[in-house]
């Protein structure tokens, strides 16, 4: 059973436009989430994050928006670039729990010029 | 800092062969993870270590993996005999707990079994 879910497996956006990427989750005990990028063959870099006890943050051109009584989150990038394309990873945490981080399967978003 | 090393960066090995995967973690970092990343699957955590110590190792496949962490620096995973759905990418992590500023990924063995 994934508890973090990214329903959306691919994204293509032009750029200079908003890139909306999302995320949502089961497990109620999660308390962190957190944005991850890849690029291929690459490790996964972190990207930005967010507490439970926020429904914003923004850094720079990405912005989390995180809403919890949906269990939804998003990440905003304004305006994209090309350097954007990527696949993005969600993933979440019971920082009261294990520390554990759980992913969900990605979305690889490109940005054409 | 050269960030977490993982080695080797590609293996292609026959199936019923011993596969051993290495992760030398950033200095400092008290936790240490390998995930395994599948088309199908995603990310997903196999066993994580803190000081160590193995903490949860609920997400390895079976009893053909295993892994050890011998000291603060080294890690390596396991798989024996491998089989070729075993063929992904795997991935070793360290952080600081708690992990605020997330883990920091090295770039990961592709692991091809045949």
């Amino acid at each position: 059973d994934q508890q973090v879910k990214q329903n959306s497996p691919s994204l293509s956006v032009q750029e200079g436009r908003i890139s909306i990427l999302n995320c949502d989750y089961t497990n109620s005990m999660f308390d962190y989430f957190l944005w991850y990028k890849k690029y291929p063959a690459e490790g996964p870099t972190f990207l930005i994050s967010i507490s439970s006890i926020k429904d914003k943050n923004e850094d720079g051109r990405f912005t989390v928006f995180l809403n919890k009584s949906a269990k939804h989150l998003s990440l905003h990038i304004v305006p994209s670039q090309p350097g954007d394309s990527a696949v993005y990873f969600c993933a979440a945490s019971d920082q009261g729990g294990s520390e554990k981080l759980v992913f969900g399967k990605g979305t690889k978003l490109t940005v054409n010029p | 800092d050269a960030g977490v090393i993982q080695s080797p960066r590609h293996e292609v090995t026959e199936m019923g062969q011993e596969v051993t995967l290495r992760c030398k973690p950033i200095s400092g970092h008290n936790s240490l993870f390998w995930y395994r990343q599948t088309m199908m699957r995603g990310l997903e955590l196999l066993i994580y270590f803190n000081n160590n110590v193995p903490i949860d190792d609920s997400g390895m496949p079976e009893d053909r993996f295993s892994a050890k962490m011998p000291n603060a620096s080294f890690s390596t995973l396991k798989i024996q005999p491998s089989e070729p759905r075993d063929s992904a990418v795997y991935f070793c992590a360290s952080s600081l707990i708690p992990a605020r500023a997330g883990y920091t990924f090295g770039s990961g063995t592709r692991l091809t079994v045949v």
